[in-house]
This record gives C-alpha cells, structure tokens and sequence, in this order.
C-alpha cells in the first residue's frame, strides 16, 4: 500500500529565506502529484499540480518537482513570509484519479 | 474556478443524533471524496463516488454512510453519532487530476 511521508514535520524560519519541504513515496508508480496549503481550522488549498508527463511546476514564489524513479517531490518556497505559514501537504494520485494518498504535512512557521 | 461547497462549518449534534453533512460542487466531476482529519492521523478517506449512485468504502467507512442522488452532491450520513466522531471532515471533488477541497465541517459531538 503506498505510504507519503514528509519532511520535516515542523520547521521555523525567518522571513525572507529560502526554504524546502519534502515529500517522498514508498511506491514510486504515482500518476500526478499534488501541493496543498492548509490553514488552520480550514480547507485543504490547491498550490500545485505536476501532472504525470511534467517534471515541476512553478506559481509565483512557490515550485514544485518531482522524481517518478526516486518517489520523491519537493516544494521549494523563495523569500519566505510570515503569510507562507500554514501546514503544507503533498498528494499522490493513480491514473484513475480515485486513490489520492496524502502525506502528514510539514508546519511552516515564517517568522517577522 | 471550482467551488466546492460544504453546509456547515460548525456543528454541534448530541450522541445519537443522525447528522447529515452536505457537499456541493460546481464543476460537473464525477469523482467526489468524504474524508475525515485528526491531529496526529492526518486525512483519513471514509467514502468516495465515482458516479451518481455509485461509492466505494475507504479506510474508515465504520459508522457512516453516503449518499450521491446528484452528480454534484455528495451528502456524508452518520447514523447514530458518537463522540468519537468529533472530527474536521472534508469534502473533495475531482477531474480525474486535481483535487479540490471544500472549506470543512467541524462537528462535536457531545
């Protein structure tokens, strides 16, 4: 059964550096890869999605990469702020689009 | 932009209670997801469909169920509702490559 883990599972740092979060599968045979900021007592937000044929995807500040052969994915954040705090969560998908499987999440504390 | 919209997002239901917690979204997809989030447990599949009419159990179907008589409503029924059903739940649509979530429910129960 796949399992996601993430790493770290917290991190703290000061604003305006650069920072990476990492994702990684025990079963690399994953279709698409997806990004998710939640905030808490709140819904799971859409950052990225990199879809099978892609190898990253980038918006804004944020990018986004994945290696099918290694099972891992990484979130790269660039001049962090104290609104990129939130807990970060990162989701494999089969090529149906009906097994997500999620990691824990890794909480990002931007400090002023 | 995909809306994914749930009923509630505080609720409080005594033990017992049959509760019922609607999900709607606006993009005609046909997947829809149930899910149900705790500290330490991370997010946790009860129910998905795949089609109106049609679910399939996840993890933890124990004690729920579900309901899909529109392509876009996805209702998550517990029928006798326990105290360790307080949780955040989650609702979440899909075009087969992006999930999108709804804001969340939380329900107590007490």
């Amino acid at each position: 059964k796949q399992e996601v883990t993430q790493i770290p599972a917290a991190l703290s740092v000061p604003e305006g550096e650069n920072l990476v979060l990492n994702c990684s599968f025990t079963d690399s045979a994953i279709y698409n890869l997806q990004w998710f900021r939640q905030d808490p007592g709140k819904g799971l937000t859409s950052l990225l999605l990199i879809q099978s044929s892609q190898r990253e995807q980038t918006s804004g500040r944020l990018n986004a990469s994945l290696d099918k052969s290694s099972g891992r994915s990484t979130l790269y954040i660039a001049a962090s702020q104290p609104g990129d705090s939130a807990t970060y969560l990162c989701a494999g998908v089969d090529n149906y689009g009906q097994n997500f499987v999620f990691g824990p999440g890794t909480r990002l504390s931007v400090l002023p | 932009d995909v809306k994914v919209t749930q009923s509630s997002r505080y609720l409080v239901k005594r033990t017992g209670e049959k509760v019922f917690l609607e999900c709607v979204q606006d993009m005609d997809h046909e997947n829809m997801f149930w899910y149900r989030q705790d500290p330490g447990l991370g997010l946790r599949l009860i129910y998905f469909s795949y089609d109106v009419k049609m679910k399939e159990k996840g993890d933890i179907p124990e004690g729920y169920s579900v309901s899909r008589e529109k392509k876009e409503r996805f209702s998550l029924i517990l029928e006798s509702a326990s105290t360790n059903q307080t949780s955040m739940y989650l609702c979440a649509s899909t075009d087969s490559y992006e999930q999108y979530f709804g804001p969340g429910t939380r329900l107590t129960v007490t």
